[in-house]
């Protein structure tokens, strides 16, 4: 099993340029989530979706869409960048209320 | 709105030495994850604690939670020099709807 996979590794943007960070589990897990992570901050939670088909804000959700196209799959997108949205961000699944998250690799982005 | 506070925030150590890191929250929950970061790295899961009163142990390290105190304690015990990472607790809240909520971390240095 690869786990919890995240794609780009690194990214560099212009501010206003949009991108979406993919991330994709193969473990069957029914919940998957979207941080990020800003130095002396710890992780703050920016989407999740329960199950397949649903979606809810976390703590900070602005300038952020996401989309659980599938089981596996759970896409972040940035429509419109900026500076402020330079962080490190961790995709994460979870198979059930009585089990951990399992964190990707991350996605280090940087906005100009 | 659910605060977790975790201290110290850094914690520098000798090794053979024993430690504790605390880790505070503010409103009602029986399930609370430890987790280890190293630099660059992504979240690895130490513990799952699913109850008042758990106890988990893995090596060097012990972790427990009194949710009456809203209170978690990971205990190092021995410590070397491997053990130098950021350790975060995080708090579960909406059973069947998760979200963790992160406390900062605690940055952990061993001297030898």
């Amino acid at each position: 099993n690869a786990g919890v996979t995240q794609t780009p590794k690194f990214q560099v943007l212009k501010t206003g340029q949009s991108m979406t960070l993919q991330c994709a589990q193969d473990m069957n897990h029914n919940s998957m989530y979207w941080y990020r992570q800003d130095p002396g901050m710890g992780l703050r939670l920016i989407y999740y979706s329960a199950s397949e088909g649903t979606t809810d804000k976390g703590e900070v959700p602005n300038g952020y869409n996401v989309s659980r196209l599938n089981k596996r799959e759970f896409s972040l997108r940035l429509e419109s960048a900026a500076p402020s949205q330079t962080s490190v961000y961790f995709c994460a699944s979870k198979l059930d209320p009585y089990n951990e998250q399992f964190f990707g690799p991350g996605t280090r982005l940087t906005v100009l | 709105e659910l605060k977790v506070e975790q201290n110290p925030l850094f914690l520098s150590m000798q090794e053979g030495k024993n430690y504790t890191i605390y880790c505070n929250y503010s409103t009602t929950s029986d399930r609370l994850y430890w987790y280890r970061q190293d630099p660059g790295k992504s979240l690895e899961s130490l513990f799952v604690l699913l109850s008042n009163g758990a106890v988990k142990q893995e090596g060097r390290l012990m972790a427990s939670l009194d949710t009456k105190a809203r209170l978690s304690t990971l205990h190092i015990t021995a410590a070397v020099h491997d053990l130098s990472a950021t350790y975060f607790c995080a708090v579960a809240t909406n059973f069947g709807n998760e979200k963790l909520t992160f406390g900062t971390g605690t940055r952990l240095t061993i001297i030898p």
